[in-house]
């Protein structure tokens, strides 16, 4: 169990440009849940697949943000022509199937908007 | 409202005093719910899970439920500096594993 790993862990870019974060979860879970984590809040829910289907999506999230889990195993977090308002942790989590099982974060990409 | 509230603290308490961190939820549909700890810069890390009403113990750490007061609660046996941190409560909806909502943390400082 090598733990959820996310890259790159910063990011620094300019307003308007794309970047792309990449997320691998631990080793056959197949849930996986992105979140963003702004200073002083607690982490606010994205997206979330089971498998490589994404199964729901946040009404607050912009259509510039897209996912990805093209084979069921690790996901990428796409954010288009991005804001300075996107200056944020992007968190990753995956968990097992079945019923309340915890989620388990991995170290975040600190996304800065210039 | 927000769904999940919790005191922003900080929470101060003397070492080796017992930490209390509550929370309340205003979504009945919440089935489980779980506390976190985040150090700051780093990414919340799991500490317990509780899903019944009552107690549940794992070591120092005792989660409780109260569904009927809609409220969860983490109590910190024997604090110390090491714990300092925030401390993240968030409930999910019953029965699946879908997105989790997180209060804003409290944040913990234990003294010397």
């Amino acid at each position: 169990d090598t733990g959820v790993s996310q890259d790159p862990r910063h990011k620094i870019t300019k307003r308007g440009q794309n970047v792309t974060f990449r997320c691998d979860p631990i080793s056959e879970h197949n849930r996986l849940y992105w979140y963003r984590q702004t200073l002083g809040q607690g982490p606010e829910f994205l997206t979330y697949f089971q498998n490589e289907a994404q199964l729901e999506k946040s009404r607050l999230l912009s259509d510039r943000f897209s996912a990805e889990r093209p084979k069921g195993s690790f996901s990428t977090l796409e954010i288009q022509r991005t804001e300075q308002g996107d200056s944020a942790m992007y968190l990753c989590a995956s968990s097992p199937l079945g019923n309340n099982q915890p989620q388990h974060f991995g170290d975040g990409t600190r996304l800065s908007i210039l | 409202q927000k769904e999940v509230e919790q005191n922003s603290g900080p929470l101060s308490v003397p070492e080796g005093a017992i930490a209390s961190l509550n929370c309340t939820y205003s979504d009945r549909g919440s089935q489980s719910f779980f506390w976190y700890r985040q150090y700051s810069g780093k990414s919340p890390e799991l500490i317990m899970s509780i899903y019944s009403n009552g107690d549940k113990e794992d070591g120092r750490f005792t989660a409780q439920l109260n569904k009927a007061s809609q409220y969860v609660s983490l109590l910190i046996r024997d604090s110390q500096p090491s714990d300092s941190a925030t401390y993240l409560c968030a409930g999910g909806p019953a029965g699946t594993a879908s997105k989790l909502t997180f209060g804003t943390g409290t944040r913990l400082q234990v003294t010397l």
